[in-house]
């Protein structure tokens, strides 16, 4: 168990819906990504937040967005679903590196992902 | 643009052989590289890592190599065993580009690892 908890596990929707992905990071961690793992390719980076606030964002579509709350969960919003938007979708968080004046670590720990089918 | 390629989409080895795992990366910024192995089912757990400045890191029977020259890292597992059928995944981060980049991995297709008894 990495302690990261992503709910729901399976989403089945239809195209033009929206939906909202869930995830609550390790204890301790202000520091959340989302990726997004397609049939065929690796895991790809949306974005990250950092104690509520945007850090990195990678190839995330417009009609996806992202926030990360007070209490450091995350939720992944995605609208207007496509058939081609069928994916796994993880959130991971990492630690601070203490003493370091807060770099992050690299070693990130991974949620079990939410499938999404866009039927 | 994949800058990051596992171009082994799967491995068959035997218990108690090594196991090989390549990885090849085409930006030359990448400083640091990650190895995750992932279960189905279950998100990629973290495996084993190295920086650019070695060329080298060992952990019980996982040893991953860095050529930089060649832009190529392998993993290397010996022996292996079948509870290491897996999907493996090489990753890259650019540790220059700053703090806020760090977690912000740049990952392989995956390759899967079979061990047969």
């Amino acid at each position: 168990d990495s302690g990261v908890t992503q709910t729901p596990k399976h989403l089945i929707t239809a195209t033009g819906q929206r939906v909202t992905l869930r995830c609550s990071p390790r204890s301790g961690d202000l520091s959340v990504y989302w990726y997004q793992q397609s049939l065929d390719q690796g895991l790809q980076f949306l974005i990250q937040y950092y104690n509520g606030e945007e850090r990195a964002k990678g190839n995330i579509l417009e009609r996806f967005s992202a926030q990360q709350f007070p209490d450091l969960h995350s939720e992944l919003n995605l609208s207007s679903l496509e058939l081609g938007d069928s994916a796994l979708y993880f959130c991971a968080s990492s630690p601070t590196i203490e003493g370091t004046g807060g770099r992050i670590a690299e070693k990130l720990f991974f949620g079990s992902g939410t499938q999404l089918s866009v039927l | 643009d994949q800058q990051v390629k596992q171009n082994s989409p799967s491995l068959s080895v035997q218990e108690g052989r090594i196991s090989i795992l390549n990885c090849d990366y085409t930006n030359s910024m990448f400083d640091y590289f990650l190895w995750y192995k992932k279960y189905p089912a279950e998100g990629p757990t973290f495996l084993i890592s190295i920086s650019s400045i070695k060329d080298k890191n060992e952990d019980g029977r996982f040893t991953v190599f860095l050529n930089k020259s060649a832009k190529h890292l392998s993993l290397h597992i010996v022996p292996s065993q079948p509870g290491d059928s897996a999907v493996y995944f090489c990753a890259a981060s650019n540790r220059n580009a700053g703090g806020t980049s760090y977690g912000k991995l740049t990952f392989g297709q995956g390759t899967i690892l079979t061990v047969h008894p």
